[in-house]
């Protein structure tokens, strides 16, 4: 059974500090990663992905993927309260299914 | 730029009934389509996808089914609802070699 695997917190972290979010892989032939961000009862909005084992950058967010460990994570920078929702790791697994974590809930104390 | 469209947005059912929930996309052509149910605080099921119109692969042998009549029409289907069905059904689309998954806003299903 192919998996993605987080923690389901709830992560706290203090306004402006670095939110670290991970997420693990069983499916070593996965190709892309996602990391969504789903505010509570809202649908899952698209932060950023990434397929290339390394860093990517968008703005405060910063996706980490390292494919040898089949791991994948989000660090937020200058966290804010407005950044507390339920994140999301997704992946790839082949074809065009995707597979979902079960999420990891943050939230940035003001 | 793209749009997905869910309708309705809340549904409050009784066992037993039917169900029809529809999805639209406008903006792209010929997107892979798909069919998740959230249930509270757990994570995304996929129950179905489509790459074109008429083909439906279902991922979950259940009472649901999926049908796409049109290339950006996706419609999740019931003949009688389970207690157990509740839940809130996303529909999302995807063109990018990525495939990268759009969501639109979502039914929140309670069968009571």
């Amino acid at each position: 059974q192919k998996e993605v695997e987080q923690n389901s917190g709830p992560l706290s972290v203090p306004e402006g500090a670095i939110a670290s979010l991970n997420c693990t892989y069983s499916d070593r032939g996965s190709q892309s990663f996602f990391w969504y961000r789903q505010y509570s009862g809202k649908s899952p909005e698209l932060i950023m992905f990434i397929y290339s084992n390394g860093d990517k950058e968008d703005g405060r967010f910063t996706a980490q993927l390292n494919k040898a460990s089949q791991y994948v994570s989000l660090l937020i920078r200058d966290s804010q309260p407005s950044d507390s929702a339920t994140y999301l790791c997704a992946a790839l697994t082949g074809g065009f299914k995707t597979i979902f974590g079960a999420g990891t809930r943050l939230f940035v104390k003001a | 730029s793209q749009t997905i469209h869910q309708w309705p947005a809340t549904l409050v059912q009784p066992v037993g009934s039917p169900l029809s929930l529809e999805c639209t996309v406008e903006g792209t052509s010929n997107p892979n389509l798909y069919w998740y149910r959230q249930a509270a605080g757990r994570g995304l099921q996929l129950l179905f996808y489509s790459v074109g119109i008429g083909q439906i692969s279902s991922e979950v042998p259940q009472n649901l089914s999926a049908s796409r009549p049109q290339d950006r029409q996706f419609i999740l289907s019931s003949k009688k609802l389970l207690l157990s069905d509740s839940g809130f059904y996303l529909c999302a689309w995807s063109s990018g070699r990525n495939n990268e998954q759009f969501f639109g806003p979502g039914t929140r299903l309670t069968v009571l």
